[in-house]
């Protein structure tokens, strides 16, 4: 079975400075996408960034990147120049490529940004 | 952009009550699912539907069923409510990309219910 682990359940970080979350996820498939996804306080649930699996290049948005290593299986989000919006709940998620329309969730890192 | 509404941000209902959730999307989404979100617990799946009348258990199940009469609505019925149903609620949707799969969800604002 998959499973998705999100080690830190709080971190903080001044506004401007650069912050990494960390995820790592157990799978023997080899075909599978994995996602971060954003919470804001008392807002929906938007994505952050998305990953396949097959793809070597790292997924980038903006001041978000992510650090995936396939073989450790670590994908961990990069936020860089942190804004106070940054405020929020992180997921991450994983789903097989195939065969399955169940995505796994991690139990979330709440980040706060400090002025 | 894609929307996905729920009927309700916050809800209280009393132990035994039939509690009905709504979700509704506008992007002709083929996948809707209907999650909990509890502290510490991360997202846990209750029940998926892929279809018009066609759903899935997920993770949960227990003590709750849906309802899909139209693609773009979805709805989570608590049959008889709990004290242990206090959750956030929330709805997502998502396209098929067909068999690559990895759609990314999009999700609703969640419903806030707390079962007295």
């Amino acid at each position: 079975a998959q499973t998705v682990t999100q080690s830190q359940p709080e971190m903080s970080v001044q506004e401007a400075e650069t912050v990494t979350l960390s995820c790592t996820y157990d799978t023997s498939e080899n075909n599978y996408y994995l996602f971060w996804y954003k919470q804001p306080p008392s807002r929906q649930m938007i994505l952050v960034i998305r990953q396949e699996a097959y793809k070597q290049q790292n997924a980038t948005e903006n001041r978000f990147s992510v650090n995936f290593q396939k073989a450790a299986k670590s994908f961990s989000l990069k936020i860089s120049d942190s804004q106070l919006g940054d405020t929020a709940m992180y997921f991450c998620a994983f789903i097989l490529g195939e065969g399955t329309y169940k995505y796994i969730f991690g139990t979330g890192t709440r980040l706060k940004v400090l002025a | 952009d894609v929307k996905v509404t729920q009927s309700s941000r916050y809800l209280v209902k009393r132990t035994g009550e039939k509690v009905f959730l709504e979700c509704v999307q506008d992007m002709d989404h083929e996948n809707m699912f209907w999650y909990r979100q509890d502290p510490g617990l991360g997202l846990r799946l209750i029940y998926f539907s892929y279809d018009v009348k066609m759903k899935e258990k997920g993770d949960i199940p227990e003590g709750y069923s849906v309802s899909r009469e139209k693609k773009e609505r979805f709805s989570l019925i608590l049959e008889s409510a709990s004290t242990n149903q206090t959750s956030m609620y929330l709805c997502a949707s998502s396209f098929v990309l067909g068999a690559g799969g990895g759609e990314t969800q999009y999700f609703g604002p969640g419903t806030r219910l707390l079962v007295l």
